[in-house]
């Protein structure tokens, strides 16, 4: 089955600064690439997706990257702000499965 | 308001009581799923299902059981709980395995 690691577990920055967090993934199968943001206290919100067929998209400060090759992808975030604190977890499923597999989360903070 | 809405929010119980989790969707989503969350773990799918009556372990099923009966219903059973299911639980929806995952509000509960 799927496998999918994610680093670092907490990443603080500063604010105007850019974070980024990476995911690996074990199956080549895998072809879709979901972020999930996570605020204290509240459930997880999708923030940004990737297909296999795309290599990257942007949406307003927020960016994945995807090397299928090397099975990674990235999240990019850009100008931080301190309302981009929260857990991020990245995920990937599998055309193979309908397991939705979860990274075990990036905690960011983002100081003033 | 599309949602996905669970209950009950808190639960505290004692080993062994039988114990359902309720969860149901307006928006008419084929693919359902409950995640538990735990520190350091990120999250973890328990049971998934792609339709009506077809249902499939997650990575952590021991312990739980689903049914889907109807589309927009999705109830977790936890027939024997013990103090290790002690977790914050998430349900979740979407429209296809690879599309966009709505969460309910969460479940905190709590097996003593």
């Amino acid at each position: 089955g799927e496998n999918v690691e994610q680093h670092p577990s907490t990443l603080s920055v500063q604010e105007g600064d850019s974070a980024v967090i990476k995911c690996t993934y074990s199956d080549s199968a895998s072809n879709y690439f979901p972020w999930y943001k996570q605020e204290l206290g509240k459930r997880p919100q999708l923030i940004i997706d990737i297909r296999s067929n795309v290599g990257e998209k942007k949406d307003q400060r927020i960016a994945v990257t995807l090397n299928k090759t090397a099975k990674h992808f990235s999240l990019h975030i850009t100008e931080t702000q301190p309302e981009d604190s929260a857990v991020y977890f990245c995920a990937a499923i599998s055309d193979s499965w309908g397991k939705l597999q979860f990274g075990a989360g990036t905690q960011v903070v983002v100081t003033p | 308001e599309a949602q996905v809405t669970q209950n009950p929010r808190y639960l505290i119980t004692v080993t062994g009581k039988k114990l359902t989790v309720t969860c149901s969707q307006n928006m008419n989503h084929e693919y359902m799923s409950w995640y538990r969350q735990d520190p350091g773990l990120g999250l973890r799918q328990i049971y998934y299902s792609m339709n009506v009556e077809v249902t499939d372990k997650g990575d952590v099923p021991e312990g739980y059981k689903v049914s889907r009966k109807e589309k927009r219903n999705f109830p977790l059973i936890l027939e024997s709980p013990s103090p290790n299911q002690t977790s914050l639980y998430f349900c979740a929806s979407s429209l296809s395995r690879d599309a966009e995952a709505f969460f309910g509000q969460g479940t905190r509960l709590t097996v003593v």
